[in-house]
């Protein structure tokens, strides 16, 4: 069972545009919420985190959303670029350590 | 200098056989991971050790067997393949205290025929 989901499953945004992809989860005692960026043929590598006690966190065109009482995360790439076309990976950690993946999405940006 | 490196890269194998991929990290962590990356992109984790200690062991078919000889690696052997393993295998580190911040290998791609 799948303790994070993850929408959409894929998306096109055209360059300059905003990319927003949305986690949600059931386990409160989830106490760190990273985003992964992975390149085809590559691992996956850590772009930002957040901590459920923060509602917002920017890094650069970055940001992640935060809503505690809703259970939902989100990211926003801003002003997409090409070489951020890759497939983006919600998750959850719990107090083992233990890293819980949303199902992932590609994201596509157009020239 | 590669921070999380696996061996080999790919793996092509017939079903029945027994094989090991090998994973070393040079980063100083304490902790290592096994995860599995299905066709879907699916991650999952497999196992977890901490300090050479297993901490996470999910639901694999006790035909996995993970070595960790010291903190720097941690191998994963795979007894009787099965067409199901066909996958890209991940090693990943941390530090215990921050193990949402995982620094992945580059996979090994494993094809069982």
């Amino acid at each position: 069972q799948q303790q994070v989901k993850q929408s959409p499953q894929s998306l096109i945004v055209q360059k300059g545009g905003i990319s927003i992809i949305n986690c949600a989860y059931e386990n409160t005692a989830f106490d760190y919420f990273p985003w992964y960026q992975q390149f085809p043929g590559k691992g996956p590598a850590l772009l930002i985190a957040i901590r459920p006690d923060v509602s917002e966190k920017k890094e650069g065109r970055f940001t992640i959303s935060f809503n505690k009482s809703a259970k939902q995360f989100s990211l926003h790439i801003m002003d997409s670029q090409p070489g951020d076309s890759a497939t983006y990976f919600c998750a959850a950690t719990d107090s083992w350590g233990k890293l819980q993946f949303g199902a992932g999405t590609q994201v596509v940006v157009t020239p | 200098d590669t921070a999380v490196s696996q061996t080999p890269k790919y793996l092509v194998t017939q079903m029945g056989n027994d094989k090991s991929i090998k994973c070393e990290q040079n980063l100083g962590h304490d902790t290592m991971y096994w995860y599995k990356q299905d066709s879907k992109k699916f991650l999952k984790i497999m196992f977890s050790y901490n300090n050479k200690e297993l901490i996470i062991n999910e639901t694999v078919p006790n035909r996995f067997s993970p070595k960790s000889p010291d903190k720097a690696h941690l191998n994963l052997h795979i007894n009787s393949l099965e067409l199901g393993d066909s996958a890209v295998y991940f090693c990943a580190s941390s530090q215990r205290g921050t193990s949402y911040e995982q620094y992945f290998g580059p996979g090994t791609r494993l094809t069982v025929t």
